[in-house]
């Protein structure tokens, strides 16, 4: 079945370092890619997302590229700031229908200290 | 503005009881869907309704309930069959086409004690 790997966190960084967090995925078909971040006690709000090999989906400073060949989509930050402090989630979605059905990454949190 | 609204932000309940989780968009969307989030796990998908009056289970259906009885609505149904209740529960909308975007509401925090 379709499934999602993320990098185990928490991940902690100083203010005005670079991120990376890493995402590889399995899935059947040709799946669009997400990234959502979820702050403490809230919802999840998407972050960026793409839709076929090689697109790069960007937002607020974070960019990741859907790479077919690795099937990987990482996320990437050149300068955190504290308030990039939350849990970030990979997701995948795969075509089924009329609806569409994501699968979710365990989620990596991220810690950003002055 | 548009958005997801769930209610209430915090809710706990005795075991044994049933309770209603609620959720409302005003975005239009046809598509709505409930997760549960487990601390230190992502989100796993329990019932998804593509339209007025359908519903189809998800991943981890046993235990819940839902109904779609308006577009804009889509109440779960924590029975007292749900061994695990506890948890946090996540309402999210999305546009009728596959591998659209979800938007997700702000969550309740259900405490069975």
């Amino acid at each position: 079945g379709d499934s999602v790997t993320q990098m185990e966190g928490p991940v902690t960084l100083s203010e005005e370092a670079f991120l990376t967090i890493n995402c590889t995925y399995t899935a059947t078909g040709y799946p669009s890619l997400f990234w959502y971040v979820q702050y403490p006690g809230e919802g999840l709000q998407l972050l960026l997302k793409a839709t076929k090999a090689d697109d790069k989906g960007s937002n607020k400073g974070f960019e990741a590229t859907y790479r077919k060949e690795t099937t990987s989509f990482h996320l990437e930050k050149g300068s955190v700031q504290v308030s990039d402090s939350a849990v970030y989630f990979c997701a995948l979605s795969v075509p089924t229908g009329t609806a569409s059905k994501l699968t979710f990454g365990t989620g990596t949190r991220l810690q950003v200290t002055l | 503005d548009g958005g997801i609204t769930q209610s209430p932000k915090y809710l706990f309940r005795k075991e044994g009881q049933n309770v209603t989780l609620s959720c409302e968009q005003n975005l239009n969307h046809d598509a709505m869907y409930w997760y549960r989030q487990d601390p230190g796990q992502g989100l796993r998908l329990i019932y998804y309704s593509q339209i007025v009056n359908d519903f189809q289970k998800g991943d981890i259906a046993e235990g819940y309930s839902v109904s779609r009885e308006k577009k804009e609505s889509f109440p779960l149904t924590v029975t007292s069959a749900q061994k695990n209740p506890t948890a946090f529960y996540l309402c999210a909308s999305s546009v009728r086409q596959s591998t659209d975007t979800q938007y997700f509401g702000p969550g309740t925090r259900l405490t069975v004690l």
